[in-house]
């Protein structure tokens, strides 16, 4: 079975330039998650989704991000514009979801993002 | 809230050897999870090791352990025999049983010699 699948792997972008990525989570993974990892720290969430539903967005600066889970499936998030401190890799994870054991959650390889 | 907190920046050991990364946690939950992750250059963040709070006997998966101490609130990790590939950033994180986003440490890079 395919992990969670994440585009572009690395992204160089000028400052105040537009940026998107892109997840597939675990086909039957109803909770998807967006962590952002400074370097040198461990990943802080972003975003959680349960199916369509933005359940906990209170730690995404709504200024310049924004997400979406069309049908519940694929992710996208998106930084308009970026700055320089935006510069860190974006993770991607699914759990099965609300009312599993554990509710464990499997990561993607991430996206490195370099702001200029 | 829960916090964790991961006082070693970096360890080392030599090959074959043991050695236990530290871990300690705070929350107010009283059903929770802990977890170690490994994440190794590739940057894919890969679970090692889980383990319930309410729980008494201490979790093991292999060569792999930990000690969890809940009145100490602290979660260690001890990797025996330890291998090349064990080489990695390890991340302590918790979990509570009312919420689901993962609430990490700042990470212990372990160096393995051989």
């Amino acid at each position: 079975e395919a992990g969670v699948v994440q585009s572009p792997r690395y992204k160089i972008i000028e400052k105040k330039q537009p940026v998107a990525f892109w997840c597939n989570p675990i086909s039957g993974h109803n909770t998807l998650y967006w962590y952002l990892q400074n370097l040198g720290q461990g990943p802080e969430l972003l975003i959680r989704y349960e199916n369509e539903e933005a359940v906990d967005d209170s730690q995404l600066p709504k200024d310049r991000f924004s997400a979406e889970r069309l049908k519940g499936v694929d992710s996208t998030l998106k930084i308009q514009p970026a700055e320089l401190g935006d510069s860190a890799v974006y993770l991607c994870a699914s759990s099965l979801g609300q009312g599993t054991p554990y509710n464990e959650q499997f990561f993607g390889p991430g996206t490195r993002l370099t702001v200029l | 809230a829960q916090t964790v907190t991961q006082s070693q920046p970096e360890m080392s050991v030599q090959e074959a050897e043991t050695v236990t990364l530290s871990c300690t946690y705070d929350t107010s939950e009283s059903d929770y999870y802990l977890f170690w992750y490994k994440q190794p250059p590739s940057r894919q963040m890969i679970l090692v090791i889980r383990q319930e709070a309410y729980k008494q006997q201490n979790a093991t998966e292999n060569r792999f352990s930990v000690n969890f101490q809940k009145a100490a609130k602290s979660f260690s990790l001890k990797i025996s025999d330890s291998q090349l590939g064990d080489a990695a950033m390890y991340f302590c994180a918790s979990n509570s049983n009312s919420g689901y986003a993962l609430n990490f440490g700042k990470g212990t890079s372990l160096l393995v010699t051989p």
